[in-house]
């Protein structure tokens, strides 16, 4: 079985400041890790991803997330926040086991911009 | 870049009539999955497909849903008789592989948001 929760359901930010969405996860198995981001009435663009590699893990648009096995956590950061980064965010999990290959999302983080 | 299309965009429907949405996943994949996400809530999981078959199913995807890869390239979605509850936006997504490794996230499509009236 997997589960993701995402601790913040809505997150404001001033631009300029630094970004914060936590994201705790459960899973049987070694986890692949997944952000997914969603601007409004767009699709799933794949922000980053943890594949049991290296924990910290860089993405597009100066995002990264670090993996932390021991708290269960893969929290996404950026330094410092712009405005096109208002959108929803979603953490996603997936078990590293064939045959349980399901997807499983959090409820998303809601991130607003404050200029 | 390679990516996954859905078809059509956005599908209005009386409820009772039956729906297909279409999606093209990327050529070399193998993993196919649909997912909803009605309006304000979240991405809710359908079903996914492997070699020509389900591999998993949710509890939303009842007798009313059906998928199918007709010709190796499309995977549709299926609704029997819409109800007004199915209207959502409905994304298709597909993945190389699934075990461990640089090369197993899933790639979603635009989505096709569908309305059932």
């Amino acid at each position: 079985a997997q589960s993701v929760t995402q601790l913040d359901s809505h997150v404001s930010v001033s631009e300029g400041t630094p970004v914060l969405l936590r994201c705790n996860y459960s899973s049987s198995y070694s986890p692949s890790l997944f952000w997914y981001v969603q601007h409004p009435n767009k699709g799933l663009q794949l922000l980053l991803k943890y594949t049991s590699a290296a924990t910290l893990v860089k993405g597009i648009n100066g995002f990264e997330a670090e993996f932390k096995k021991s708290e269960t956590s893969f929290h996404l950061t950026k330094p410092s926040a712009h405005m096109s980064d208002a959108a929803e965010y979603f953490c996603v999990v997936s078990a590293q086991w064939f045959g349980n290959e399901k997807l499983t999302f959090g409820t998303g983080t809601r991130l607003t911009i404050i200029p | 870049e390679p990516e996954v299309t859905q078809t059509p965009s956005h599908q209005v429907t009386q409820m009772g009539q039956e729906v297909i949405l279409r999606c093209v996943p990327i050529s070399n994949h193998l993993y196919f999955y649909w997912y909803r996400q009605i309006l304000g809530q979240k991405v809710e999981f359908l079903v996914s497909f492997y070699n020509n078959e389900i591999s998993e199913k949710s509890e939303i995807f009842d007798d009313q849903f059906s998928v199918e890869r007709p010709d190796g390239s499309n995977f549709t979605l299926k609704i029997r008789s819409t109800k007004l509850e199915d209207s959502a936006m409905y994304f298709c997504a597909s993945r190389p592989r699934v075990t461990g490794g640089s090369d197993n996230e899933a790639f979603f499509g635009q989505g096709t948001r569908l309305t059932v009236v």
